[in-house]
C-alpha cells in the first residue's frame, strides 16, 4: 500500500543553519505531497504542498519539490530560527479515498 | 468562523469505559476523518467520512465507531475502553470535489488517557 517515510529526528541546529529534512513515498497513481507542522501543545496545520510532479511548495521560507523520477518531496529552509522548532510531517493523499497517509514525523530543535 | 473544534481537551477513563469524542466544523467540509497520534508512529487513520450518512474504516478503526448525521458533526465513540486506546486524537476535515480531498484541518486535539 501507499507509504511516507521521513529520516529519523531529532534534528537539532542552530539560529540560521540549513534545513533538510527527507521525505521519500510510495504510492499508486499520482499522490499530492504535503508537509504538515505540529507546535507544542498544537493541532496540525498545512506547511506547504504539491499536487503534482515537478511543482515546487513554499511558505514561510520552507520549500519542497515534488519529484517524481526519485519518489521524494523534501524540506528544506535556508536560514531556521527558534521559532522553526516543532515537529514535521511529511504526507501524501492516497487514491481517491482522500486518505492522508503520513511518516513518522520529525522533531526539529533550533537553538539560538 | 471557528475551523475544526474538538472537546474535550483531555480525558481519563477506566478500563471499560465508554465515551464520546466529539469534532465540529464550520467550514461546509464533505471530507472529515479522525486521527490517532502515538510516540514514533505519526498520524494513523481512524475513521473517515466523505459526507453525511457515509462512513469507512481506515487504518485502525478496532474499538471505534463513527456515524456522520450532519455535515458538521463526526463523533467518534470509544465503545469500551482499553489502555492501549491511551493517545492524542484528532479531527479534520477538507473539501472533497470529484472523488480528491484538498488541505486537511486539524483541530487542537484530545488527549486521552485510559487507566
Amino acid at each position: 500500500g501507499d507509504s511516507v517515510t521521513q529520516m529519523e529526528g531529532p534534528v537539532t541546529l542552530s539560529e540560521e543553519a540549513f534545513l533538510t529534512i527527507n521525505c521519500t513515498y510510495t504510492a499508486t497513481g499520482y499522490p499530492s505531497l504535503f508537509w504538515y507542522v505540529q507546535y507544542p501543545g498544537e493541532g496540525l496545520q498545512l506547511l506547504l504542498k504539491a499536487t503534482k510532479a515537478d511543482d515546487k511548495g513554499s511558505n514561510k521560507g520552507f520549500e519542497a519539490t515534488y519529484r517524481k523520477e526519485t519518489t521524494s518531496f523534501h524540506l528544506e529552509k535556508g536560514s531556521v530560527q527558534v521559532s522553526d522548532s516543532a515537529v514535521y510531517f511529511c504526507a501524501l493523499t492516497s487514491g481517491n479515498t482522500g486518505k492522508l497517509i503520513f511518516g513518522q514525523g520529525t522533531t526539529l530543535q533550533v537553538k539560538p | 468562523n471557528a475551523g475544526v473544534t474538538q472537546t474535550p481537551k483531555f480525558q481519563v477513563l477506566k478500563t471499560g469505559q465508554s465515551m464520546t469524542l466529539q469534532c465540529a466544523q464550520d467550514m461546509n467540509h464533505e471530507y472529515m476523518s479522525w486521527y490517532r497520534q502515538d510516540p514514533g508512529m505519526g498520524l494513523r487513520l481512524i475513521h473517515y467520512s466523505v459526507g453525511a450518512g457515509i462512513t469507512d474504516q481506515g487504518e485502525v478503526p478496532n474499538g471505534y465507531n463513527v456515524s456522520r448525521s450532519t455535515t458538521e458533526d463526526f463523533p467518534l465513540r470509544l465503545l469500551s475502553a482499553a489502555p492501549s486506546q491511551t493517545s492524542v486524537y484528532f479531527c479534520a476535515s477538507s473539501p472533497y470535489l470529484t472523488g480528491r480531498t484538498d488541505t486537511q484541518y486539524f483541530g487542537p486535539g484530545t488527549r486521552l488517557t485510559v487507566l
